[in-house]
């Protein structure tokens, strides 16, 4: 059973503008959330997480939102730069992480 | 450098043989964890450690898989009679768990296994 999802495996965005990734999750017992980005041939990287009892969580270019009613979590990059590609991953947890899937995203310059 | 660090970074193997790999964890993290990780998925949780004591292991630890932490420091993580299926990135994680500890993790660069 997949309890986090990342419905999309690509996106493609122009550099300068917005890139929107998403998640979705099942379980209502997870109080935390965290993106990794990840380089081929690297582990992941910790970028931004958020706790289940807020909505919110911005730090420079990178916010991530929480609607708990929809258990769904994006993570938004504005700007996008060319540096930003990478595959990206949604991860929950009560202790263990639990990842999705990722997504990977191309910022075209 | 004061991040996690894996040993080795690769490792090729016969199908049959064991093999052991190792992981550094940041200094004053008191939690370790073993995730693995295949082509087009995102990392699986296999293990982790609280100082020295395993607190949970994924149904995806086989009976072939054990993973020490002896001194609450470092870790190995061994396979024992390697299948092909066992091919995969294995990724350590470490974090500061307690009252002053956050839920992030932080991963080492993992050990890249190629079972033949």
């Amino acid at each position: 059973d997949q309890q986090v999802k990342q419905n999309s495996p690509s996106l493609s965005v122009q550099e300068g503008r917005i890139s929107i990734l998403n998640c979705d999750y099942t379980n209502s017992m997870f109080d935390y959330f965290l993106w990794y980005k990840k380089y081929p041939a690297e582990g992941p990287t910790f970028l931004i997480s958020i706790s289940s009892i807020k909505d919110k969580n911005e730090d420079g270019r990178f916010t991530v939102f929480l609607n708990k009613s929809a258990k769904h979590l994006s993570l938004h990059i504005v700007p996008s730069q060319p540096g930003d590609s990478a595959v990206y991953f949604c991860a929950a947890t009560t202790g263990k992480l639990i990842f999705g899937q990722g997504t990977t995203l191309q910022v075209k310059p | 450098d004061t991040g996690v660090s894996q040993d080795p970074r690769h490792k090729i193997t016969k199908r049959g043989q064991n093999v052991t790999f190792r992981c550094d964890p940041i200094s004053e993290h008191n939690r370790l964890y073993w995730y693995r990780q295949t082509l087009g998925q995102g990392p699986e949780f296999l293990t982790y450690f609280q100082n020295e004591a395993q607190l949970e292991k994924s149904r995806l630890l086989s009976d072939r898989f054990s993973a020490e932490r002896p001194k609450g420091s470092f870790s190995t993580l061994e396979i024992q009679r390697t299948e092909q299926g066992d091919s995969a990135m294995y990724l350590c994680a470490s974090s500061l768990a307690g009252p002053f500890g956050t839920n992030e993790q932080f991963f080492g660069p993992g050990t890249r296994l190629t079972v033949l």
